[in-house]
């Protein structure tokens, strides 16, 4: 099982600032086949980036990923007030499929 | 447009059976590469993958549920059955229906349905 270590556990930024969320595997993921979801309270998963660093339809280019093999980023260029929230990394390489433990967003 | 929605009951007792049921539409179910599964989420805490039945009828399970869960397709009525037995307190939580792609993650959620485990 490939285990997804995700830092930090808590963010704590302003709006228009940088965020930087890292996600690093156990073992290299396939076909670098990570995801970044967020997730607002009361709400499901929304699905930001796939294969590391492709924009999911609706996705606002402020989102970017990059990374390969174990080691995988997650940057808002700027930070604006809906962004605020749990950001997940996931992978869907292999079986089975695992889920980071998430980073908290918030505002400072 | 794809949606998903799950269906079943909000409590059950420890040692029971869960049975919920997702009901989808907008895609088939037997188009390549495409999978309906279920993940959840305790209160508070992280997502966890369950399984997921895929096109072509392959399931695939966490082995973390030591072989608790089953998943039935229903074709005809677009349906994906989750049956995970012997329930215990630690199985509260968010139950997702989940949608994925061929190569892809998991784009589409329904809204989720939280079950409590509770005498």
């Amino acid at each position: 099982e490939i285990v997804l270590t995700q830092s930090p556990g808590t963010l704590s930024l302003s709006p228009g600032e940088r965020a930087t969320l890292s996600c690093r595997a156990s073992q290299s993921v396939s076909h670098n086949f990570l995801a970044w979801y967020q997730q607002k309270p009361g709400q499901a998963p929304r699905l930001l980036i796939y294969g590391a660093s492709s924009r999911a339809t609706g996705t606002p280019d402020r989102f970017s990923g990059s990374g390969s093999g174990t080691d995988f980023t997650l940057t808002i260029s700027r930070l604006e007030p809906e962004d605020f929230a749990v950001y997940y990394c996931h992978q869907y390489g292999g079986s089975p499929l695992t889920f980071g433990g998430g980073t908290q967003v918030e505002i400072k | 447009q794809i949606t998903l929605k799950e269906s079943g009951p909000t409590l059950v007792k420890p040692t029971q059976t869960l049975t919920l049921t997702c009901t989808f539409s907008g895609f088939s179910s037997t188009t390549d590469g495409v999978g309906v599964g279920w993940i959840r989420q305790p209160p508070g805490k992280a997502l966890e993958w369950l399984g997921i039945s895929y096109w072509n009828g392959d399931m695939r399970y966490n082995p973390s549920l030591n072989s608790r869960l089953t998943l039935t397709k229903d074709t005809s009525k677009n349906q994906v059955v989750l049956t995970l037995t012997n329930m215990e307190y630690v199985d509260t939580a968010t139950y997702y229906c989940v949608h994925r792609g061929l190569g892809l993650p998991f784009q589409y959620w329904g809204q989720g349905t939280l079950v409590t485990v509770s005498s």
